[in-house]
């Protein structure tokens, strides 16, 4: 059974500063890794999908690492801004069209 | 393209009432995904379907809970004689096919007074 933990489960930073994210899966048989951003009482807003055969992807101030072997995932938030308060889950997929094994998030706030 | 519509988005049923709660997948998307988030907790898969078949059930649980997607129309998930137990966020997220990314509704708050 895939468990996936994310730590710290809260974190707090000045603005401007670069910040790292942790999601750790129990089994690396996976089929891709998801970060989402989610705001309170709203939805799951996606924020980079990595295929299995992939190690990272980027988008804007954001990129995650995938590395299958030890189970590890990163999410790198360069030169965080306020508006990147929020709690960020990761979630595995196990196969194709499977469900989405979810942590339990990692809420950030960045303070001004 | 409307995203993935859930509604209602704020539920409150007294104990013993039934609740129905809507997703309506974004156009082409006929794989639908059920999610519960109970507060302070993460979100826990509940039920994979696809037009009129149930591919996935084992996150739901055996009593009360029952998840439909017929050939027209929304999917639902019906929670009969709810229990305070059952207040929580429930999350649809839809696909157009086993190999593409799942897209998330905003959610819908139930609340059991």
């Amino acid at each position: 059974k895939q468990e996936v933990t994310q730590i710290p489960a809260a974190l707090s930073v000045p603005e401007g500063e670069n910040l790292v994210l942790n999601c750790s899966f129990t089994d690396s048989a996976i089929y891709n890794l998801q970060w989402f951003r989610q705001d309170p009482g709203k939805g799951l807003t996606s924020l980079l999908l990595i295929q299995s055969s992939q190690r990272e992807q980027t988008s804007g101030r954001l990129n995650a690492s995938l590395d299958k072997s030890s189970g590890r995932s990163t999410l790198y938030i360069a030169a965080s801004q306020p508006g990147d308060s929020a709690t960020y889950l990761c979630a595995a997929q196990e196969t194709s069209g499977s469900r989405l094994t979810f942590g339990e998030g990692t809420q950030l706030t960045v303070n001004p | 393209n409307a995203g993935v519509m859930q509604n209602p988005r704020h539920l409150v049923r007294r104990r013993g009432q039934e609740a129905r709660l809507r997703c309506s997948p974004m156009k082409g998307h006929s794989h639908v995904y059920w999610y519960r988030q109970l507060p302070e907790e993460g979100l826990k898969f509940m039920v994979y379907l696809q037009k009129e078949n149930i591919i996935d059930e084992s996150g739901m649980p055996k009593e009360r809970f029952s998840a439909e997607f017929p050939k027209e129309g929304p999917s639902i998930l019906r929670i009969q004689q709810v229990v305070r137990g059952d207040s929580a966020a429930y999350f649809c997220a839809s696909s157009p096919d086993m190999n593409t990314e799942a897209f998330f509704g905003q959610g819908t708050r139930l609340t059991v007074v």
